[in-house]
């Protein structure tokens, strides 16, 4: 089975600091994303990557940046944290061929500024 | 432009009854669509999905869902509830750029 790791279960962050999440897929997927998670939102895409150092703006890109340097890892950063961007984030991958199925979602990282 | 609407944000059940989810979807392309499921604090599961083959599709848990293009629909069903189909259930919808677009969710809670 595919495998989406995040390296975080939970994150408590003060504000104005720079933040890291980290995930990694094990099964040489080419596109990752990334999505948030509120109540009564739903998911709402942030940045996603179609392969190594390309990257496209999702739905709610502000606050945020990512990076992919190598297949396996796709990090995304909040430059300065804010209370706002308290929230479940979630990653998900997915193979390039095979059509528009076969997303696999990591477990989640609840992140709480404060 | 894609949009899922997820109708009813929260759904009450009692255990042995039909548990009924919808969700409709607007696309300009023929749609790919999922139903994922989450259990409190963990991320998201398959349950189904459909990718323009049969319009009756079977998942995982007893669950299946019928796509309607007529009705623009893709609801979910369950004959049975059980007490362990407490969660949060996601319609999806991927666009021709692999996005995934999601519904705002619907809890589900199942009464003894």
């Amino acid at each position: 089975d595919v495998k989406v790791t995040q390296s975080s279960r939970y994150l408590v962050k003060r504000t104005g600091e720079k933040v890291f999440l980290e995930c990694v897929q094990d099964m040489d997927h080419e596109n990752m994303f990334w999505y948030r998670q509120d109540p009564g939102l739903g998911l709402r895409l942030i940045y996603f990557s179609y392969d190594v150092k390309m990257k496209e703006k999702g739905d709610i890109p502000e606050g945020y940046s990512v990076s992919r340097e190598k297949k396996e890892r796709f990090s995304l950063i909040l430059e300065s944290a804010s209370t706002n961007q308290t929230s479940m984030y979630l990653c998900a991958s997915r193979s390039g061929a095979g059509g528009r199925g076969g997303y696999t979602f990591g477990s989640g990282t609840r992140l709480t500024v404060v | 432009a894609q949009s899922v609407t997820q109708l009813g944000s929260h759904v009450s059940v009692s255990e042995g009854a039909l548990v009924l989810l919808r969700c409709n979807y607007s696309s300009s392309v023929p749609p790919y669509l999922f139903w994922y499921v989450q259990y409190p604090n963990q991320g998201l599961q398959l349950l189904l999905k459909y990718t323009s083959a049969a319009t009756l599709v079977k998942g995982i848990n007893g669950f299946e869902a019928e796509f309607k293009k007529s009705e623009t629909s893709f609801h979910l069903t369950k004959p049975s509830a059980h007490m362990s189909d407490a969660a949060e259930y996601f319609c999806a919808l991927a666009s021709n750029d692999y996005k995934l677009s999601f519904g705002a969710g619907t809890t589900v809670t199942v009464r003894a």
